[in-house]
């Protein structure tokens, strides 16, 4: 069974640092992609990664994908409040019942 | 329409109640998904359609969950005689195909059981 791991799992950080969150999926795979999930509200898509080494990058956030290391980073430069959220990642093998997501990184940027 | 909508965006049930959540995808989209999100979780797959073929229906937690797409377009998700364990929010999802384009979701629809 294919198994999504994220880590971490919650993530307070300062206004204007850097940082990565991880995540690791147990089988083959060469589609990964990643959400983001304000409070009370639905998933927004935000990358959609389809090959190995694909890289993606919008405003302050880059996604990249190594499928043979069944790894996907999310790389936060210079954070704003406004980034504040939870972030999914879901791997998809490409059978119909084996896209699963990731519990999720809850992400909380301070002033 | 422009997005993925669903009705209601909330719904209270009495436990035994049967209740009946509604999605309307993109218009053309090809693909639909039910997902159950319960607080603090991730999505987790309930059922699959492609065009009104419900072609997997592996992740309905039991035979009290149902759910159709008789014309294509429009899914209903019913959910009988329904438990406290049932309180989640139900996410729909379409994509033009069923995979490397990723998902549109709606807003969801927050079942509470009491």
């Amino acid at each position: 069974e294919l198994k999504v791991e994220q880590n971490p799992l919650f993530l307070s950080m300062q206004e204007g640092k850097n940082y990565t969150i991880y995540c690791n999926y147990s089988t083959t795979s060469d589609r990964l992609y990643w959400y983001r999930q304000d409070p009370g509200k639905s998933l927004e898509s935000l990358f959609v990664l389809l090959s190995n080494g694909a890289v993606k990058q919008e405003g302050r956030l880059m996604a990249s994908l190594d499928t043979k290391a069944r790894l996907s980073t999310l790389h936060i430069t210079a954070a704003v409040h406004d980034l504040s959220a939870t972030y999914f990642c879901a791997v998809d093998t490409g059978t119909v019942n084996d896209m699963r997501f990731g519990a999720g990184t809850r992400l909380t940027v301070k002033p | 329409g422009a997005g993925v909508s669903q009705s209601p965006r909330y719904k209270v049930a009495k436990r035994g109640q049967d209740v009946a959540l509604r999605c309307d995808p993109i218009s053309g989209h090809v693909s639909l998904f039910w997902y159950q999100q319960a607080l603090g979780q991730g999505p987790e797959f309930l059922t699959y359609f492609q065009n009104e073929a419900q072609l997997d229906k592996s992740g309905l937690p039991s035979d009290r969950f149902f759910a159709e797409r008789p014309e294509g377009s429009v899914s209903t998700l019913k959910i009988q005689r329904t438990q406290q364990e049932d309180s989640a929010v139900y996410l729909c999802a379409s994509s033009p195909a069923f995979s490397g384009y990723g998902y549109t979701f709606g807003s969801g629809t927050r079942l509470t059981v009491v």
